[in-house]
């Protein structure tokens, strides 16, 4: 059984241009999570998703950041007009049921803003 | 919202050494994840915690949740510099939306 994988691993953009995370959770997950660790930050919640459904969305920017999670495929964190703020490692994870359980990681995406 | 704050920020020991690192919340803990970030990697699933008194084994690590004192402590026995890394404790806010503390940095040094 595959971990969460996300990819790319290393994504880099210049200012202004799209960054388009992916991450497919552990099979049979239908919760993915998404959080960001900035340089010499702690990690930091920003969405939690269930199949087709934001469920809280809480910890995420409110300008150019949206996330989905379709029937088919993998969840997608998008950021559109990107700026250098946004360089950061960007975390997925993913949970069989929706609380008391382990959640899963995948390796990141470390997204570099040039 | 409830805050959690490790302690000790980062932490060098000698191989073979015991240590633990604490964790401590603003608001009474009903449940505690310990998770470990190896240096420019993704997170592991230590432990999770769920009622006061609670503790767990893994291997040389022993996570132990004190409700009372709304705190939780991990500790390794006979370091190793396999056990290098960021040790992050988590709690969930309805649910599996984990709130992070800052981290405790571990290097072993052989």
């Amino acid at each position: 059984n595959a971990g969460v994988m996300q990819n790319p691993r290393h994504l880099v953009r210049r200012r202004g241009q799209e960054a388009r995370l992916r991450c497919s959770p552990m099979k049979g997950h239908s919760h993915v999570y998404w959080y960001r660790q900035l340089p010499e930050e702690g990690l930091k919640f920003m969405v939690y998703l269930q199949k087709e459904n934001i469920i809280d969305e809480s910890g995420m920017p409110k300008e150019r950041f949206s996330a989905e999670f379709p029937k088919e495929g993998p969840s997608i964190l998008r950021i559109q007009q990107v700026v250098r703020g946004d360089s950061a490692a960007y975390f997925c994870a993913s949970s069989l049921v929706g609380q008391n359980t382990e959640a899963f990681f995948g390796q990141g995406t470390r997204l570099t803003v040039v | 919202s409830q805050e959690l704050e490790q302690s000790p920020q980062s932490l060098i020991v000698q191989e073979g050494k015991n240590l633990t690192i604490n964790c401590t919340s603003s608001k009474t803990l009903y449940g505690l994840y310990w998770y470990k970030q190896k240096y420019g990697e993704g997170l592991i699933f230590l432990m999770m915690l769920q009622k006061g008194g609670e503790e767990k084994s893994h291997e040389k690590i022993t996570a132990k949740l004190d409700e009372k004192k709304q705190q939780s402590s991990l500790h390794i026995t006979a370091s190793q510099p396999s056990h290098a890394g960021i040790y992050l404790c988590g709690v969930g806010n309805a649910g599996n939306m984990l709130t992070f503390g800052g981290g405790t940095r571990l290097m072993v040094k052989p």
